[in-house]
């Protein structure tokens, strides 16, 4: 498997534009999670799903943050409008039920989101 | 809900000695794992270690190894004779186990993060 793909890995917008950041999990992978990462606030969780269904979306910071999942092998987070202050890196990850014999999250290479 | 703290944000360390990474989690589950990962300037998000909570036993990976004091909620990382290769950022991460009745089994939760620095 050529594991968790994220694109693009680098996008620049312009304030008020939408932006659109894709992932494609691991196939098999029962959960998807998405992160933000940035310097004042480390590593956020932003929403997670089980079976394409989310469970936790407490973290998504505004109405502007949205995300899908349509299928087992596609999921998006959408920033509509883009601010300055949504400039960061996020993550996709993705990994199977936690059991006794797998446990761990994988990881994209991440996107590198620019809003100027 | 679980939190994660890292009160180190930078540690440093010389080439070849021992360095100690600190985390607390906060929890009110009895079945859950914890995670060490390790970030490089790559960005590239890398498994370095696990443990279970059910097991007493602290996990060891080559030159990492952890200390897990499930009672203070406690998870530090060890490494010993530490590389240049070390050099990264490194997370601690809590995940909740599956449990009857559970609304967050399954939720990976990071602290904020130690930046390593390795001197030669």
């Amino acid at each position: 498997d050529a594991g968790v793909i994220q694109s693009p890995r680098h996008e620049v917008t312009e304030m008020g534009q939408e932006v659109t950041l894709r992932c494609k999990p691991i196939s098999g992978h029962d959960y998807l999670f998405w992160y933000r990462q940035t310097m004042m606030r480390g590593l956020e969780l932003l929403i997670y799903f089980n079976n394409n269904v989310p469970i936790d979306d407490s973290g998504m910071p505004e109405d502007r943050f949205s995300a899908k999942m349509p299928n087992a092998s596609f999921s998006t987070l959408k920033i509509q409008p883009s601010e300055p202050r949504d400039s960061a890196v996020y993550f996709c990850a993705s990994s199977f039920f936690p059991n006794r014999l797998t446990t761990e999250a994988f990881f994209g290479q991440g996107t590198r989101l620019t809003v100027v | 809900a679980q939190t994660v703290t890292q009160s180190q944000p930078e540690m440093s360390v010389q080439e070849a000695e021992t360095v100690t990474l600190s985390c607390t989690y906060d929890t009110s589950e009895s079945d859950y794992y914890l995670f060490w990962y390790k970030q490089p300037p790559s960005r590239q998000m890398i498994l370095v270690i696990r443990q279970e909570a059910y097991k007493q036993q602290n996990a060891t990976e080559n030159r990492f190894s952890v200390n897990f004091q499930k009672a203070a909620k406690s998870f530090s990382l060890k490494i010993s004779d530490s590389q240049l290769g070390d050099a990264a950022m490194y997370f601690c991460a809590y995940r909740s186990a599956w449990t009857a009745g559970g609304t967050s089994y399954g939720k990976l939760t990071f602290g904020q993060g130690t930046i390593l620095t390795v001197h030669p």
